[in-house]
């Protein structure tokens, strides 16, 4: 089954404890992308990726990092969590054609910094 | 400026019948992509429907529509015979072109619908 997923889906962690959620898709898709959803403010871009190798800040970059070592996998990295990142963040995925296709979403992750 | 603007905050619509979701957009690239997205309590998103901006009818995905009307930049999402099971966040969505590379999705904040029995 074509999917994206994300691990954990659930995390509750406290200030400046390092964490790291998982992504990974079996799509083969060139571009990976991290959204974080709040209340009020819809979906926003924080990172993105073309390809193994190639990532870029997106909307809300701060705060956070990104690799893609491999094209299946970009995980996202918070060194040093601060509550005002408490969110849902989501990771998709998407080929890069001339079509403007869907991205395709993992579940979500609901993050929780005390 | 928000490229994405979705006006009702929340609707209720009753079950069986027809609702329409507002979306306006505004982008000065010629090639983009529109979609809808519906998100229910448990949170994950769900793609409904894609429209190109060069496509010249409009998209239809089972009960769902887009009414695409480019003049005004507008891409309003049909629902026919609503179902309880309709009730959740719905999100507009556009994706400009590639050319530049990124190409994120940009949503509007959601409509909340709310279907009554």
């Amino acid at each position: 089954e074509a999917q994206v997923t994300q691990n954990p889906r659930y995390l509750i962690t406290v200030t400046g404890k390092k964490l790291t959620v998982t992504c990974s898709q079996n799509m083969n898709h060139e571009y990976m992308s991290w959204y974080r959803q709040d209340p009020g403010l819809g979906l926003r871009q924080i990172y993105y990726s073309m390809n193994v190798e190639v990532t870029d800040k997106g909307d809300v970059p701060e705060g956070y990092k990104v690799s893609r070592k491999e094209k299946r996998n970009f995980p996202l990295i918070l060194e040093s969590p601060s509550p005002n990142q408490t969110s849902l963040y989501f990771c998709a995925s998407s080929p890069l054609s001339r079509d403007l296709d869907t991205q395709y979403f993992g579940p979500g992750t609901r993050l929780t910094v005390l | 400026a928000q490229k994405i603007t979705q006006t009702q905050p929340g609707m209720f619509v009753q079950e069986k019948e027809a609702v329409t979701l507002d979306c306006t957009y505004d982008t000065s690239d010629p090639s983009y992509g529109l979609f809808w997205y519906k998100q229910p309590s448990s949170g994950e998103m769900i793609f409904l429907i894609y429209q190109g901006s060069y496509d010249q009818q409009n998209a239809t995905e089972g009960r769902y529509s887009l009414n695409f009307q480019k003049a005004r930049k507008s891409a309003n999402l049909v629902i026919s015979a609503s179902q309880l099971g309709d009730s959740a966040m719905y999100f507009c969505a556009m994706r400009e072109a590639l050319y530049s590379g990124n190409t994120p999705l940009v949503f509007g904040k959601g409509t909340r619908l709310s279907v009554i029995a």
